[in-house]
């Protein structure tokens, strides 16, 4: 059974320019959650969806993120206008409940805005 | 202060060793604590989650909460080369899906 999967898995971009993470899960699984973990910090969760829906978008911090989830099936991660403390590793979980406590996360991906 | 406490390390020790990995928590809603490994390039990945006080036992890993003192440690016996990695701590309330991790301990196991 293939894992989470990310793309890309590195992305070094200039300040102002938009950047898109697109984020496959575990097949059936319904739940889907992106995370960002800054250098030095702990991971920190961003948002959650429920198939198409987002569940909670409490971790998002603000509105140049943008967050979507097509047909229930992969995720996209949009940063518009990126900004230098944006700067990190995303990651990617899926679930196939979010009671489960297991999530299963993808190997990342590290975003270096200059 | 923050949520979880995790001392980020590193912690070296040699092949054989026991290795202690600890954790403390301020949010007393806490109710299930899990522990995760990072190698490097790679996702987290879950190795141990615990729901109640006391022990659980998984081959060489030993998961311990003690809630009275809103700490947890991980030990790992007969430690080897390829448990060098990260190990996060991660806990949540029982009303919410979402974990709060900690900083992460970098463990190098030395033959």
């Amino acid at each position: 059974e293939a894992g989470v999967t990310q793309f890309p898995s590195h992305s070094v971009i200039e300040k102002g320019q938009t950047v898109t993470l697109r984020c496959d899960p575990i097949s059936g699984h319904d739940n889907l959650y992106w995370y960002r973990r800054v250098m030095g910090k702990e991971i920190k969760f961003l948002l959650h969806f429920v198939k198409e829906s987002k569940q909670d978008e409490s971790g998002m911090p603000n509105n140049r993120f943008l967050a979507e989830r097509t047909g229930g099936t992969y995720s996209t991660l949009k940063v518009q206008p990126a900004e230098l403390e944006d700067s990190g590793v995303y990651f990617c979980a899926s679930s196939p409940d979010p009671n489960y406590n297991e999530q299963f996360f993808g190997p990342g991906t590290r975003l270096t805005v200059l | 202060q923050k949520e979880v406490e995790q001392d980020p390390g590193p912690l070296s020790v040699p092949e054989g060793a026991i290795v202690s990995l600890n954790c403390t928590y301020s949010n007393s809603a806490f109710q299930y604590f899990m522990w995760y490994r990072q190698y490097s390039r790679k996702g987290p990945e879950l190795l141990m989650y615990t729901y109640s006080s006391g022990n659980k036992e998984d081959g060489r890993f030993t998961a311990q909460v003690d809630k009275s003192s809103k700490y947890i440690s991980l030990f790992i016996r007969d430690s080897q080369p390829s448990d060098s990695a990260t190990y996060l701590c991660a806990m949540r309330t029982g009303g919410s899906y979402i974990p709060t991790f900690g900083r992460g301990t970098s463990l190098i196991v030395h033959p």
